[in-house]
C-alpha cells in the first residue's frame, strides 16, 4: 500500500506570493491533517479535514487555508507569504481522523523557503 | 505556557543504558498520549500510545502516564545507536486535536 504522498518536495517563493501544497493520503484514509514544523517550535497543528469538511483548526492566520476533495486528496494554500512561513509542512493521514487512539501516518513533507 | 512541553536536549545516553524522555501537558482534559520518533530528515512515526494511568510496555519501550501530575514519559531500555532521533510527545486534547511538543533530541553514544 502506498504511503502518504506530498508534492512538491521543495519550494522556493518570495514574500507576497502564494503557494499551494498537495497531499494524497493512504488509500482508504478519509482524514488529512496538516502541520507546520520549524526548529524549536515543533509541529504546529494547522487544520484537519475529514470527508471534505474542515473538522478542526489551529491558531494560524486566515492566510492559511485548505480543502479536501472527494478522493480524500487535500491541498493547503498560503497566500501573501511572509518570511516566517518558511518551514517544513507535513501532512498526516488517518483512517477516521484525530481521535483518542488514532495513528497518524505522515508524508515526507514539503520544505518551503520564503525569500 | 505551551500546551505540551519537552526538554529540547540533546540528551546523551551511553549505549546499553536506559534513556528517559519526559513530557508535561497543560490541558487536564487530554485523553490520550503518543510518542512519535523522527529521524533526521524523515517524517515522524508512531512508536507508543497510552491513555490509562500507569505503564505500558512494548519491547524495549515503556510509556508512563500520570494524569494527576499531567506528566508522560518514555523509557528506552538497552539503548542502541539506532535509537538516536528526536522524540515527539503528542497529546489528544479536549479540543479534539493532536498537539505535539517541540521534541527531545536523543543521542546514543557507543
Amino acid at each position: 500500500k502506498a504511503g502518504v504522498t506530498q508534492t512538491p518536495r521543495y519550494l522556493i517563493k518570495t514574500r507576497g506570493q502564494q503557494v499551494t501544497l498537495s497531499c494524497s493520503p493512504i488509500s482508504g484514509h478519509r482524514s488529512v491533517s496538516w502541520y507546520q514544523q520549524t526548529p524549536g517550535q515543533g509541529l504546529q497543528f494547522l487544520f484537519e479535514y475529514f470527508s471534505e469538511t474542515q473538522r478542526n483548526k489551529g491558531n494560524f492566520p486566515g492566510r492559511f487555508s485548505g480543502r479536501q476533495f472527494s478522493n480524500s486528496r487535500s491541498e493547503m494554500n498560503v497566500s501573501t507569504l511572509e518570511l516566517g512561513d518558511s518551514a517544513l509542512y507535513l501532512c498526516a493521514s488517518s483512517l477516521v481522523g484525530q481521535t483518542t487512539n488514532e495513528k497518524l501516518f505522515f508524508g515526507s513533507g514539503t520544505q518551503l523557503s520564503v525569500l | 505556557q505551551k500546551e505540551v512541553e519537552q526538554n529540547s536536549g540533546p540528551l546523551s545516553v551511553p549505549e546499553g543504558a536506559i534513556a528517559s524522555l519526559n513530557c508535561t501537558y497543560s490541558d487536564r482534559g487530554s485523553q490520550s498520549f503518543f510518542w512519535y520518533r523522527q529521524y533526521s530528515g524523515k517524517s515522524p512515526e508512531l512508536i507508543m500510545f497510552i491513555y490509562s494511568n500507569g505503564d505500558k510496555e512494548d519491547g524495549r519501550f515503556t510509556a508512563q502516564l500520570n494524569k494527576a501530575s499531567q506528566y508522560v514519559s518514555l523509557l528506552i531500555r538497552d539503548s542502541q545507536p539506532s535509537d538516536s532521533a528526536t522524540y515527539l510527545c503528542a497529546v489528544y486534547s479536549s479540543a479534539s486535536k493532536i498537539i505535539f511538543g517541540s521534541g527531545t533530541r536523543l543521542s546514543i553514544r557507543p
